[in-house]
């Protein structure tokens, strides 16, 4: 089965500049995660979608970031404007999430953003 | 609070050597624990998924075990290899209030080197 798809792969922006990330999940899977990794850290989860619907946002700082998911497949995740300390590597996985969590993730290959 | 911690942070080894990396969680009434490998530049791949009801699962020379009483996951690499070289990642999903949809935390990750 193919992948989940992440575009672009590398972006570098001045801060205050916006930025849009892309992510097409395995087909079928109803739940899509994005995750923030800041270098030399665990990914930390921004949104995490069932569905389009939203199941937790709580760590997505909404003052900049926005991410949607149209028709429950292909998302995207917007920062605007971006900080320097938005550089990092975002993450987008895609499970099946059956009851009681019983599937594994499949991650994308991931977006490095550097801000300067 | 649910935390991962992954000990220790980095491991230098010679080819051949058998080697175990650990993870503790803070929490045992989790759903599962996953062991992820990360490739510098790539996203993360699913190495090993261990229910909350099982004790360990094996794949090739990998071998990973839970220990929910204690709050321990190791994994175990037998007659590493130089393309076992990346950083090695656990995480844990819990289960979210009021839903059957988990949450993964992840660990920092052991970055591991493996020379010939």
């Amino acid at each position: 089965e193919a992948g989940v798809a992440q575009s672009p792969r590398y972006k570098i922006i001045e801060k205050r500049q916006s930025v849009a990330f892309w992510c097409n999940p395995i087909s079928g899977h109803a739940t899509l995660y994005w995750y923030q990794q800041i270098l030399g850290q665990g990914p930390k989860l921004l949104i995490q979608f069932q569905n389009n619907g939203v199941v937790d946002d709580s760590q997505l700082p909404k003052d900049r970031f926005s991410a949607e998911r149209l028709k429950g497949v292909d998302s995207t995740l917007k920062i605007q404007p971006a900080k320097l300390e938005d550089s990092a590597v975002y993450l987008c996985a895609s499970s099946l999430e059956g009851a009681l969590g019983m599937e594994g993730y499949t991650f994308g290959s991931g977006t490095r953003l550097t801000v300067v | 609070k649910q935390e991962v911690t992954q000990i220790p942070a980095a491991l230098s080894v010679p080819e051949g050597e058998n080697l175990v990396l650990n993870c503790s969680f803070t929490d045992s009434a989790i759903y599962n624990l996953q062991w992820f490998r990360q490739d510098p530049g790539k996203g993360l791949t699913s190495l090993l998924l261990i229910q909350s009801s099982q004790r360990e699962q094996t794949s090739g020379r990998l071998n990973a075990s839970l220990d929910k009483s204690s709050g321990r996951s190791t994994l175990y690499i037998a007659a590493s290899q130089p393309g076992d070289s990346a950083t090695y990642l656990c995480a844990a999903m819990w289960p979210r209030r009021g839903s059957t949809l988990g949450r993964l935390y992840f660990g920092r990750g052991t970055q591991l080197t493996v020379w010939p």
